[in-house]
């Protein structure tokens, strides 16, 4: 009831192209959703969140995409750059209680 | 603002030693603190998590222990290191404030165990 499966594990994406990642969580409780983007040898940071009272929230090139239904939410990556690349988290949790993170997907956009 | 910070941010020890990692959290009060582990290309571990001084749960049988002595100050702690206790060591922090657990990392401590 607590996991967050991610997908896909690894993603190669080239300049300019749309990149997309996925997750799945179980426990219709959870009511925040946020992504984390982590560089080689840096801590996760907070990239982007989402409550899902909205279906769809962008920041930029990025934006989460959510599905109350069917259990998923979505980060696209508009124009994606080489300095994009990176592993990216998504996580999920309900009101005072902490976040279940996914396994992560590394992001290489080509140039 | 509210800043984390982490030291050392690399050691090498050998298999044996003991350990003390210290995370620091500035411009807030009362924050949740968490200890993670990172395996080179994989997920976070959630080691331990503290709501106060004082207070720690462990989320995994292990070699290593946490402790609060203030409420800014979380630390990681293990008498006797394994070569598996090597990893990307990551502190984190949340208000309560919000309700709801959005989380800031430190920028990490690199352990290698030789």
């Amino acid at each position: 009831q607590q996991q967050v499966k991610q997908s896909p594990q690894s993603l190669i994406v080239q300049k300019g192209g749309i990149s997309i990642i996925n997750c799945a969580y179980e426990n219709t409780a959870f009511d925040y959703f946020p992504w984390y983007q982590q560089f080689p040898g840096k801590g996760p940071a907070l990239l982007i969140a989402i409550r899902p009272d909205v279906s769809e929230k962008k920041e930029g090139r990025f934006t989460i995409s959510f599905n109350k239904s069917a259990k998923q939410f979505s980060l696209h990556i508009m124009d994606s750059q080489p300095g994009d690349s990176a592993t990216y988290f998504c996580a999920a949790s309900k009101k005072l209680a902490r976040l279940t993170f996914g396994e992560g997907t590394q992001l290489t956009v080509n140039p | 603002s509210q800043t984390i910070h982490q030291w050392p941010a690399t050691l090498v020890q050998p298999v044996g030693s003991p350990l003390s990692l210290e995370c620091t959290v500035e411009g807030t009060s009362n924050p949740n603190l968490y200890w993670y582990r990172q395996a080179a290309g994989r997920g976070l571990q959630l080691l331990f998590y503290s709501v106060g001084i004082g207070q720690i749960s462990s989320e995994v049988p292990q070699n290593l222990s946490a402790s609060r002595p203030q409420d800014r100050q979380f630390i990681l702690s293990s008498k006797k290191l394994l070569l598996s206790d090597s990893g990307f060591y990551l502190c984190a922090w949340s208000s309560r404030a919000g309700g709801f657990d959005e989380q800031f990392f430190g920028p990490g401590t690199r352990l290698t165990v030789l």
